[in-house]
């Protein structure tokens, strides 16, 4: 079964760092999203990306987040400048287009990022 | 904004018996309610989903229940078993494909 591939596991960084969060949709999938869980915390959204362009994006993802599909298959997740409050789970998840009521969401792993 | 709240945050039941997670959700335009199950180190895998023309589905062991009107669904998982251990996330959405709003996660653990 084709599956949503978030690479790495497992980033450290260091706080003021640029980290760049990497993830491999589906391929015949066209709807991207990030979402983020901070330890002990709801999942919440972060962005969603289609046709090259943000669709929607939460007051989280402020102008220190940026996402991009430099190529066919991935789909990044950019943090200029890391703060030590950004420590947490980040998933990402791609559907397919068409029908919108028919469609639903697949998930990566996740990347853990821990900002020290 | 929509916010989902969900009940309880673990559950311990006994391998054969039933297990039962509610959520509630405050957007009455949510119209999709799709459940998760993560197993640890895993990702999130959806098992069932419920739209809001549907009081009620079911697949297998698993159901879910919705009720508009008071705003919340509930999954229900019966004859549960050991491979059942896992975290469940509710979620609300106004279509399948918008962004999901995640309710706090339920640690469901099933003692043999």
């Amino acid at each position: 079964e084709p599956e949503v591939t978030q690479t790495p596991s497992h980033q450290v960084t260091q706080m003021g760092q640029e980290v760049i969060l990497r993830c491999v949709p589906i391929s015949n999938h066209l709807y991207f999203y990030w979402y983020r869980q901070i330890l002990g915390q709801k999942v919440e959204f972060l962005v969603s990306f289609y046709n090259n362009e943000i669709s929607e994006k939460s007051e989280i993802f402020d102008d220190q987040f940026s996402v991009e599909r430099p190529d066919g298959s991935n789909f990044t997740l950019k943090i200029r400048s890391t703060k030590l409050e950004d420590s947490a789970m980040y998933f990402c998840a791609s559907r397919e287009t068409g029908q919108v009521y028919k469609n639903i969401q697949y998930f990566g792993a996740g990347t853990r990022l821990s900002v020290l | 904004g929509e916010n989902v709240e969900q009940h309880p945050s673990t559950l311990s039941v006994q391998e054969g018996d039933s297990a039962v997670i509610k959520c509630t959700y405050s957007d009455s335009a949510s119209n999709y309610f799709p459940w998760y199950k993560q197993e640890l180190g895993k990702r999130p895998q959806l098992i069932i989903d419920i739209r809001s023309n549907v009081g009620e589905k079911k697949d297998q062991r698993i159901a879910v229940t919705l009720n508009k009107t008071a705003k919340h669904f509930s999954l229900h998982i019966t004859e549960t078993q050991p491979e059942d251990s896992a975290v469940y996330f509710c979620a609300a959405s106004k279509a399948a494909g918008n962004k999901l709003t995640f309710g706090g996660g339920t640690r469901v653990l099933v003692k043999p």
